[in-house]
């Protein structure tokens, strides 16, 4: 089973859709970062997290650190917001020799006009 | 400030070769990991450098080195390919501090034929 798991592995929107892609995880975390890749292969950083919620434009990300379970949001969605999303998380200390980032599978969106 | 540069962008070897990429981080980053994507396995940590020291690794072959010069460009080097090798390589800079932001490289995309 993988620490990391995300859902749904594929969604398709169309634009002006609400959009929540979610990251639940079986380890204790230091950090939870929400990746971006587009076709291609080059990937953004879009949030890093430890705590609460943060906001970026019309992204937004949670996390339960209880729950070990963090959201991404993408309200009013666009065709440029196609890309596979990441999920990634930081062990504590104790594995950070040799997993600095645990990935999940990511998450395929594609919204159409 | 200029963005992660990988050179090269795309390289075809043989089984049996090796090779090098090359990676420059963000001026004032010290810190540059490096990350294999493949199909099945998805991205996976292959190692980080701080300060031209290997600070921790991933569980990959010893034939996966690398290493960091003064001025923070840092190098991989496989030895002996193997057809598994095929993958997208990237690497991502940081400052190397908690919080540890990553600004990921376009990628090197190796085929090893």
């Amino acid at each position: 089973k993988n620490e990391v798991e995300q859902s749904p592995q594929n969604l398709t929107a169309q634009e002006g859709e609400f959009i929540t892609i979610n990251c639940s995880y079986s380890v204790g975390i230091s950090a939870l970062h929400w990746l971006q890749q587009h076709p291609g292969g080059g990937i953004v950083s879009l949030f890093m997290l430890s705590s609460g919620k943060k906001k970026h434009g019309r992204l937004i990300a949670t996390i339960n650190i209880q729950e070990k379970h963090s959201s991404l949001h993408i309200t009013a969605s666009h065709p440029r917001d196609s890309a596979v999303y990441i999920c990634a998380v930081r062990p504590p200390e104790a594995r950070y020799n040799t997993d600095k980032l645990i990935f999940g599978t990511g998450t395929r969106l594609q919204v159409f006009p | 400030k200029a963005g992660v540069t990988q050179t090269p962008r795309y390289l075809i070897k043989t089984r049996g070769q090796q090779v090098t990429l090359s990676c420059s981080p963000i001026s004032g980053h010290r810190s540059v990991s490096w990350y294999q994507q493949t199909p099945g396995q998805g991205l996976q940590f292959l190692f980080e450098y701080f300060s031209e020291t290997q600070r921790n690794k991933g569980n990959f072959p010893g034939r996966f080195s690398g290493r960091q010069f003064s001025n923070s460009r840092s190098e991989m080097n496989v030895s002996t390919l193997e057809l598994g090798d095929s993958a997208l390589y990237l690497c991502a800079s940081s400052l190397g501090v908690v919080p540890d932001t990553q600004y990921f490289g376009p990628g090197t995309r190796l085929t090893v034929l």
